[in-house]
């Protein structure tokens, strides 16, 4: 059982650049998260998804897309990277009365 | 604006210690609380999902109690370990929303 698994695990990106991170979870869950990791300020929700089809912006989504055309992937795009956008970015699903499982981090640098 | 809020921001105590945390959120469209533990170069794992007003939840040595009617959920660590340290998350699941949006941690270092 694998869980919920992130692709890539490291990227180094140019400004400018675009890039799409997976998420696959193989739990049948029905929402899914994306989450930035910056120092001090802990996770921050940037969209999330409660179903096939279904997206919604969090607490920082500019600059970044999603879309969740099958239930068990969700993906982040980065359209036009910033170095801004340097950070570890976690995915995690759960249903709605569970607890949330993580993946195991994207380590992306924007130079 | 939802703020989620944990307190402190670091916390350190010697081995043996028993220490306990905050989180304070807003309490309309409340839903559940989540509690993770979050090692170095780790993924988040959950301790804890709470849902109704006055659930205390229990595993090992950590516990935690909520006030959903204050908007408030504290986190007990009895005894504790160098293996404890980590940064203590909390997380706001709402009703209407579904998101989970978290505090900024309390990160805990145990001394031997």
């Amino acid at each position: 059982n694998a869980g919920v698994t992130q692709t890539p695990k490291f990227r180094v990106l140019k400004t400018g650049q675009s890039m799409t991170l997976l998420c696959a979870q193989d739990m049948n869950h029905e929402y899914m998260y994306w989450y930035r990791q910056d120092p001090g300020m802990g996770l921050r929700l940037i969209h999330y998804s409660v179903g096939e089809g279904t997206t919604a912006k969090g607490e920082v989504p500019d600059g970044y897309n999603v879309s969740r055309l099958k239930k068990q992937n969700f993906l982040l795009g980065l359209e036009s990277a910033a170095p801004s956008q340097t950070s570890v970015y976690f995915c995690a699903s759960r249903t709605r009365d569970s607890e949330a499982f993580f993946g195991q981090g994207t380590r992306l640098t924007v130079v | 604006i939802l703020n989620v809020e944990q307190s402190p921001q670091s916390l350190h105590v010697q081995e043996g210690d028993s220490t306990n945390f905050t989180c304070s959120f807003p309490s309309s469209n409340f839903y559940a609380l989540h509690w993770y533990r979050w090692e170095t170069a780790k993924s988040p794992e959950a301790l804890f999902v709470m849902t109704l007003n006055g659930d205390e939840k229990k595993k090992g040595r950590i516990s935690a109690t909520l006030n959903t009617k204050e908007g408030y959920s504290y986190l007990y660590i009895k005894g504790s370990q160098p293996e404890d340290s980590a940064t203590y998350l909390c997380a706001l699941g709402r009703v209407y929303n579904n998101d989970m949006r978290f505090g900024a941690g309390t990160r805990l270092t145990v001394k031997p």
